[in-house]
């Protein structure tokens, strides 16, 4: 199975900072990266998907970079309603394995 | 629009057995597979597997096979995740996610595009 290791594994930040998640593949997954928002009690939403694609809908605050092994989620300037925990998913192979998430706290 | 609409919380008492359903609309049921994921309360998420909603064939994730099964009644399109020989450690939210693909260059890129609300199921006596 392909492991996936996010850091780091929560964070605080203020509204408008800029934050940064990053996620490691144990293995070579080229670009099939997603990455996911979920809300206390909610379901997850996409993103990111392929890597660096925005799901429509998403606000263009989200990035997501990488390929290979190395991945990451930015957001440019943090919203009251970004506050969430955030997870990484490889589709490269199955099982689709998640990282552990990166809980984005207010600091 | 797109929708998944799970059954209620459940609690059951070990060794009971459980059905939750998710009921799909505003699409073509079976254009798109269904996937069952499981997170165990405070923890991450977990992939159990899929089911091809055309076929109806599951494929389950290791430690997901013998006590959980995936099927379906494209009739009213809905999919089911019945877990059997309930343990404590089935206590968790089980959440099916439509599957969607994005093709480029590199092959077909598979992402969760819709989620239900997710199930809460306790097992305790």
């Amino acid at each position: 199975d392909i492991q996936m290791t996010q850091s780091p594994s929560s964070l605080s930040a203020s509204v408008g900072d800029r934050v940064t998640i990053t996620c490691r593949a144990s293995q070579s997954i080229s670009t099939y990266l997603n990455w996911y928002q979920q809300k206390q009690g909610k379901a997850p939403k996409v993103l990111i998907y392929a890597a660096s694609s925005l799901q429509s809908g998403v606000p263009s605050r989200f990035t997501g970079s990488g390929s290979g092994t190395d991945f990451t989620l930015s957001i440019s300037s943090l919203q009251a309603e970004d506050f969430a925990t955030y997870y990484c998913q490889q589709s490269y192979s199955t099982p689709r394995t998640f990282g552990q998430g990166t809980k984005v706290e207010m600091k | 629009q797109v929708q998944l609409v799970q059954s209620g919380s459940e609690l059951k008492k070990p060794g009971a057995s459980v059905k939750v359903s998710c009921k799909a609309s505003g699409y073509t049921f079976t254009s798109y597979a269904i996937n069952w994921l499981r997170q165990a309360p405070g923890q991450g998420l977990e992939w159990m597997g899929w089911i091809n909603t055309n076929t109806g064939i599951p494929t389950y994730a290791q430690g997901f096979t013998g006590r959980f099964v995936f099927s379906l009644d494209t009739s009213v399109s809905t999919a089911y995740l019945q877990i059997s020989s309930l343990k404590a450690e089935d206590t968790a939210v089980y959440s099916c996610a439509r599957d969607t693909y994005y093709y480029d260059t590199s092959g077909y890129k598979y992402y969760f595009d819709y989620w239900g609300q997710g199930t809460l199921v306790t097992v305790s006596s």
